[in-house]
């Protein structure tokens, strides 16, 4: 069980727009601790999407955005497309743990 | 330009023991935690354990505190996750990371079986 929350799967159709949630507690995302997205299609390396709660690395596109409050954590994705069909992660740190900790895990599918 | 580089994939027997590296460039290795993340086949991402190169201070995840170890050599910039004795249950892709950043390695299979 993971110590960050994440639904299972999403899912939307191409242009529509899909958020994932990510729920933590006061010792991680609520105790204002940074919050990472990754994207990973499987047999890959996990790919960042978003970093310190809202930034995008060079080269991820703008359909793609993050936002924190209190416990929890949403990355937004708009105009979806079938490229996105992947697995989705959150990543924090834990004052509990003194390390880090991750969602389970969400799959985006592209009807 | 950051770059963390593992060794490559490993393939063992039950009981036997084995260490993979992470190597750093490009930024202040012993001044930035690393960690170890473990990918199980089909399953998600698992925090195994951090290390500060600069003091060798270490943190494991409770599920796997005596199960690994963790060291880094800062005069390399080179970061280890090593067991004393493989099982089959320890089968999956490594992955090492920075927090800063974040920054990933390309990973570490590892393999056992008899």
């Amino acid at each position: 069980q993971s110590v960050l929350t994440q639904s299972p799967s999403v899912s939307g159709a191409p242009g529509q727009r899909v958020t994932i949630s990510c729920t933590g507690s006061s010792s991680n995302i609520g105790a204002g601790y940074d919050v990472h997205w990754y994207q990973q299609i499987p047999g890959t390396v996990p790919k960042l999407l978003i970093y310190g709660n809202r930034n995008r690395p060079s080269g991820v596109p703008d359909r793609f955005s993050g936002s924190k409050s209190g416990t929890s954590a949403s990355l937004a994705i708009t105009g979806l497309q079938a490229e996105d069909e992947a697995d989705y992660y959150c990543q924090s740190y834990d004052s509990s743990l003194n390390g880090w900790v991750f969602g389970g895990g969400t799959k985006l599918t592209v009807l | 330009e950051v770059q963390l580089v593992q060794s490559g994939a490993e393939v063992k027997k039950p009981g036997e023991s084995l260490k993979i590296s992470c190597k750093g460039s490009g930024y202040s290795f012993a001044t930035n935690w690393i960690g170890w993340v473990r990918q199980m086949p089909g399953r998600g991402l698992e925090w195994m354990g951090i290390i500060f190169p600069g003091d060798s201070d270490t943190r494991y995840s409770p599920s796997f505190q005596g199960q690994v170890t963790i060291s880094a050599d800062k005069s390399i910039n080179t970061a280890y996750l090593q067991w004393s004795s493989l099982k089959a249950s320890d089968t999956a892709m490594y992955y090492c990371a920075t927090w800063f950043g974040p920054y990933w390695g390309q990973g570490t299979l590892v393999t056992v079986s008899s």
